[in-house]
């Protein structure tokens, strides 16, 4: 079994401010770990994924995650925020049969 | 590749009609996958198929729900009769699935369409 839960489903910042989106997960196996932006009337892209190499990853747009499996956690940072972030954010947990489970979602706003 | 391709993008119909969503996925890809959004519940797992075969349909809402997936390159999400609850975008996504790999299990996700039943 697996879950992945987002702790905060709104997250406001000012532009320019660093951004913390938070996610915690359970899984039985190892597993892959992604995060999924999605502007408004869009689909969902990848911003970012681990796969059992590095613990810190790096994705497009300037975010990066770092994966603890001491905290069960895969919290997603960008060091300076732009407005263009202003989207909502999914957390996913993956094992190897091929299913996914997503987070509720953290809406992003980022203030001028 | 010109990834997850969905149509129509936009489809607005009366209860009572039937209605038909289609997906390719991308080439190669053997995992594809339904899923509704709306405002009230998110994002919901429908259904998924891997190698055309439906393996886990218990997101489905409903009978008047049902997918097929008749071969490697195209998918069809059927409601009848549909209802104004129905009315959600709907997305498909594909994968490269399979027993471990840095690559695997990602998904692509197509553009989405646009249900509104009145």
């Amino acid at each position: 079994a697996q879950s992945v839960t987002q702790l905060d489903s709104h997250v406001s910042v000012s532009e320019g401010t660093p951004v913390l989106l938070r996610c915690n997960y359970s899984s039985s196996y190892s597993p892959s770990l992604f995060w999924y932006v999605q502007h408004p009337n869009k689909g969902l892209q990848l911003l970012l994924k681990y796969t059992s190499a590095a613990t810190l990853v790096k994705g497009i747009n300037g975010f990066e995650a770092e994966f603890k499996k001491s905290e069960t956690s895969f919290h997603l940072t960008k060091p300076s925020a732009h407005m263009s972030d202003a989207a909502e954010y999914f957390c996913v947990v993956s094992t190897n049969a091929g299913k996914s489970t997503f987070g509720d979602g953290t809406t992003l706003t980022v203030k001028p | 590749d010109a990834g997850v391709i969905q149509s129509p993008r936009h489809e607005v119909t009366e209860m009572g009609q039937e209605v038909t969503l289609r997906c390719k996925p991308i080439s190669g890809h053997d995992y594809l996958f339904w899923y509704r959004q709306t405002m009230m519940r998110g994002l919901e797992l429908l259904i998924y198929f891997n190698n055309n075969v439906p393996i886990d349909d218990s997101g489905m809402p409903e009978d008047r729900f049902s997918a097929k997936m008749p071969n490697a390159s195209f998918s069809t999400l059927k409601i009848q009769p549909s209802e104004p609850r129905d009315s959600a975008v709907y997305f498909c996504a594909s994968s490269l699935g399979g027993a471990g790999g840095s690559s695997y299990n990602e998904q692509f996700f197509g553009p989405g369409t646009r249900l509104t039943v009145l």
